[in-house]
């Protein structure tokens, strides 16, 4: 269950430090964000997620911040560990909730955490 | 803690042949999904299914594909006649209610699906 894209970008961080992934979407009228985590073998989990009427929201280690105006979504996650090596994956919808909700997935990117 | 599950984790079949993907979505979720990923490539949407009817699909859900809820557990994803195209992983998902929060999809693990 992973991507394994010959193309998919890749961020290497030292263990203990803080991560940033970045994400453009390209749907003005999308008005919910999800962070998604895959890792290998596996499906997406859900990391966190956003509404367009916020610009910033916080988790447990994790915040995602939202910039509408340049249509850019990020994660960051502090003090990375090697279990959160995976790749991530950005996921917006414009349905607004009507219909059942509908994701539409960034290409991801991979994050290698090393000890 | 509940999650998705999906059987079978993996299916080999000749191309021409119907294949029936499943799905046990989270129990007290409402809104299912199907999507799927070609190796190296995005996920893509499928199908939303809400009370018993397709509440939207994409272009890739052609007449080839359907879904149905035959109980009150199971969501299957159906190809009638599988293209050497259709080899991917199928992920089916599940929320909770559409607009009063809970709109995040849980995702099960997937059915890699290949066809020769």
């Amino acid at each position: 269950g992973e991507s394994v894209g010959l193309h998919l970008p890749t961020l290497s961080v030292q263990e203990g430090d803080n991560s940033i992934i970045n994400c453009a979407y390209s749907n003005s009228a999308s008005d919910y964000f999800i962070w998604y985590k895959q890792e290998s073998g596996k499906g997406p989990q859900f990391i966190i997620d956003i509404r367009s009427n916020m610009d910033k929201r916080q988790g447990q280690r994790v915040t995602v911040l939202l910039n509408k105006t340049v249509k850019h979504l990020s994660l960051q996650i502090a003090a990375t560990q090697p279990g959160d090596s995976a790749v991530y994956f950005c996921a917006e919808d414009d349905t607004g909730g009507a219909a059942g909700n509908k994701l539409t997935f960034g290409g991801g990117t991979r994050v290698l955490v090393k000890p | 803690e509940p999650e998705v599950t999906q059987t079978p984790s993996h299916q080999v079949t000749q191309m021409g042949q119907e294949v029936i993907l499943r799905c046990v979505p989270i129990s007290n979720h409402l809104y299912f999904y199907w999507y799927r990923q070609i190796l190296g490539q995005k996920v893509e949407f499928l199908v939303s299914f809400y009370n018993n009817e397709i509440s939207e699909k994409s272009e890739i859900f052609d007449d080839q594909f359907s879904v149905e809820r035959p109980d009150g557990s199971n969501f299957t994803l159906k190809i009638r006649s599988t293209k050497l195209e259709d080899s991917a992983m199928y992920f089916c998902a599940s929320s909770t209610t559409r607009r009063t929060g809970g709109r995040e999809q849980y995702f099960g693990p997937g059915t890699r699906l290949t066809v020769t």
